[in-house]
This record gives structure tokens, sequence and C-alpha cells, in this order.
């Protein structure tokens, strides 16, 4: 089967510690991004990539660092310099930019 | 892009037509309308897009009007696993931006 796989689908983790988290697609999309959704909220864009060994930052890069060194893979990794990391991370990819996403089932980090 | 402008909430009869509205009053000739949703705790799934015809699959259907103004979503008979928020989306090359959407309930 296609699709977007994101683990873990929860994590927990210690203030001060960096965490990665992993995201991998089969769908040959050339085009990756992370999502940070808060309660209640809507997804906010962290990093997108559109081929490999590029990423341009999103709306909220602060804090947070990605690499793309291969088409299938676009780990995040959530810093200790991020203030507010627990959220509920959400990864997509397209064909590529401004076709539709299809997303993974997220990761949902506390931070304490 | 274009924001987008919904209602934060419907509700709507299980077998019933749900029809969603949304308004993107300052889309530009090359912006997509595109609609995802999310049901609860799940990464959110794409449903359908279009430009300026009106456009049908096995999920739904869009009505574009003539001034690219507003769009409507339809989900022709409605069951309990509709309910989700449903975002509207203004797209062009940039960035999905998405609003709080529409947090639509089908009640039985």
């Amino acid at each position: 089967d296609g699709g977007i796989t994101q683990s873990p689908k929860y994590l927990f983790r210690k203030e001060g510690q960096n965490v990665t988290l992993s995201c991998e697609q089969n769908l040959n999309h050339d085009a990756m991004y992370w999502y940070r959704q808060d309660p209640g909220q809507g997804l906010r864009l962290i990093y997108y990539s559109q081929i490999v060994n590029d990423f341009q930052k999103g709306d909220i890069a602060e804090g947070y660092s990605v690499s793309r060194e291969k088409k299938e893979s676009f780990p995040l990794t959530v810093t200790s310099a991020q203030k507010n990391p627990t959220a509920f991370y959400l990864c997509a990819s397209s064909r590529d930019r401004g076709y539709e996403q299809y997303f993974g089932p997220g990761t949902r980090l506390t931070v304490t | 892009d274009a924001k987008t402008t919904q209602p934060t909430s419907m509700d709507c009869a299980e077998g019933r037509a749900a029809n969603l509205p949304c308004n993107h009053s300052t889309i530009s000739g090359n912006e997509y309308v595109y609609w995802y949703r999310q049901i609860h705790s799940q990464g959110p799934q794409y449903i359908i897009h279009g430009l300026k015809n009106n456009e049908t699959n096995e999920m739904a259907s869009l009505i574009i009007t003539e001034d690219r103004k507003s769009s409507t979503l339809i989900l022709p008979h409605a069951t309990l696993r509709d309910t989700a928020v449903y975002y509207c989306i203004a797209q062009g090359a940039q960035k999905l931006v998405f609003g709080q959407g529409t947090r639509l309930t089908i009640n039985p």
C-alpha cells in the first residue's frame, strides 16, 4: 500500500532534550512538509522540501531542523530551543508544490 | 494565498446532504480551491479541489460560483463517519494555509 508513515504515534521527552520525528513516504512524491497543530487550532507549516537536499522554512521554523537526504524521508528534529514543543506533528507529501497533499497519521509529542 | 472564511460549526442529519460553505473573495486567478477534512486525532484527508468548474468525485461535490468568490462542498448522503473538521483552502503554488475550518457534526 502506498502512503505516509510517521513514527512513533506518541512520544514523551524531558525538557532540554532534542527529539527526532520520523516521516517516510512511498508515493514517489517530490515535495514533503511538516506541520504543527495545537489543540483546537489549524495546521501551521514548519518546514517544507521540494526536492532532495533542499528545504525551506515555513511560518514557525524556529527551534526545529530538518534534513532531506532521500526522496522518501523527511525527518524533523525538535530542538531544546523550541519554547513550546508539546503538540501534534503532521507530515505530508505531494507530487509537487501546489498539488494536493497526503498526510501521515501524526505524532503526538509531549515534553515535560 | 487568499484567505478563506468558513462557519465555525454545522450540524447535519444522517442521510441528508451536508452543504459546507466557504468564502474566498480575494482568490486570485491561478489559485485552486481545495477541501480537506480532519477526523479527530488523525491527519487531514484530501477531499476534492477545483479551479473554475464544478467537480465531483466519489467523496463529494464542489460547487464554485462563477465569480470564484465562494464555494460549497457537498457530501450527498452524510454518515456518522463524516463527522470531522472541514478545511477550505485557496492554494496557488505557495503553501497551504489551514484556518480553523468548520466542525461538521452528523447526528443520527
